[in-house]
């Protein structure tokens, strides 16, 4: 166990449809970091938070948003969903520094159909 | 941001040692090198990070050689839990932490 939490663990959705994942970093973690891998894909980053602000962006759509509140949980919101969104989402968290270790959460499971 | 390549996948057996390399030629003087290990439909877990010479923990061994252009992850007597996908981290960008996870290694361990 990570100690990072994630919720759902599984999304069922239709295409056009908004979905919102929610994660917990470990206690004491302020940055959160959020990863798209699709089926036998790699790891693809999308966002970091470090205590509430953006701190990097990779391949994220337009279409979707995400933001960390002031007692560091974060949600990735997904929105106009397509088929090809399908994934597992995973949350990381790490403690301060620069080469600061990441811990993975369960991830969530997305299917749009 | 160093760019890093790693064989697409490895066979062993069990009870053998396994050494998995990571090219990063373009390492700056401040990176670190982490592996993870991510099994189906599971977080990647952090297994060793290192920045030069010779790391080991109860897990595995990571050698570095002095120009720091490689690295080399060893796992010493696998088993069939190991069968995993290995990924090899360098640095971090520079311009935020922007972490890129690269296509990593498939290690298939068989009986």
């Amino acid at each position: 166990d990570s100690g990072v939490t994630q919720t759902p663990k599984h999304l069922i959705t239709a295409t056009g449809q908004r979905v919102t994942l929610r994660c917990s970093p470990r206690s004491g973690d302020l940055s959160v970091y959020w990863y798209q891998q699709s089926l036998d894909q790699g790891l693809q980053f999308l966002i970091q938070y470090y205590n509430g602000e953006e701190r990097a962006k990779g391949n994220i759509l337009e279409r979707f948003s995400a933001q960390q509140f002031p007692d560091l949980h974060s949600e990735l919101n997904l929105s106009s969903l397509e088929l090809g969104d399908s994934a597992l989402y995973f949350c990381a968290s790490s403690s301060v520094g620069s080469r600061e270790t990441q811990y993975f959460g369960p991830g969530t499971r997305l299917l749009v159909l | 941001l160093a760019k890093t390549t790693q064989p697409i996948s490895m066979d062993s057996y069990e009870g053998q040692e396994v050494n998995i390399t990571c090219s990063h030629n373009n390492i700056a003087t401040n990176d670190y090198i982490t592996w993870y290990q991510q099994f189906p439909s599971q977080g990647p877990r952090f297994i060793i990070q290192g920045y030069k010479t010779k790391v080991t923990n109860e897990v595995a061994s990571l050698f570095i050689p002095a120009d720091r252009k490689s690295s080399t992850l060893s796992l010493p007597r696998v088993s069939l839990s190991d069968t995993a996908v290995y990924y090899c981290l360098v640095g971090l960008d520079t311009g935020g932490f922007k972490t890129i996870f690269g296509a990593g290694t498939r290690l298939f361990v068989k009986a």
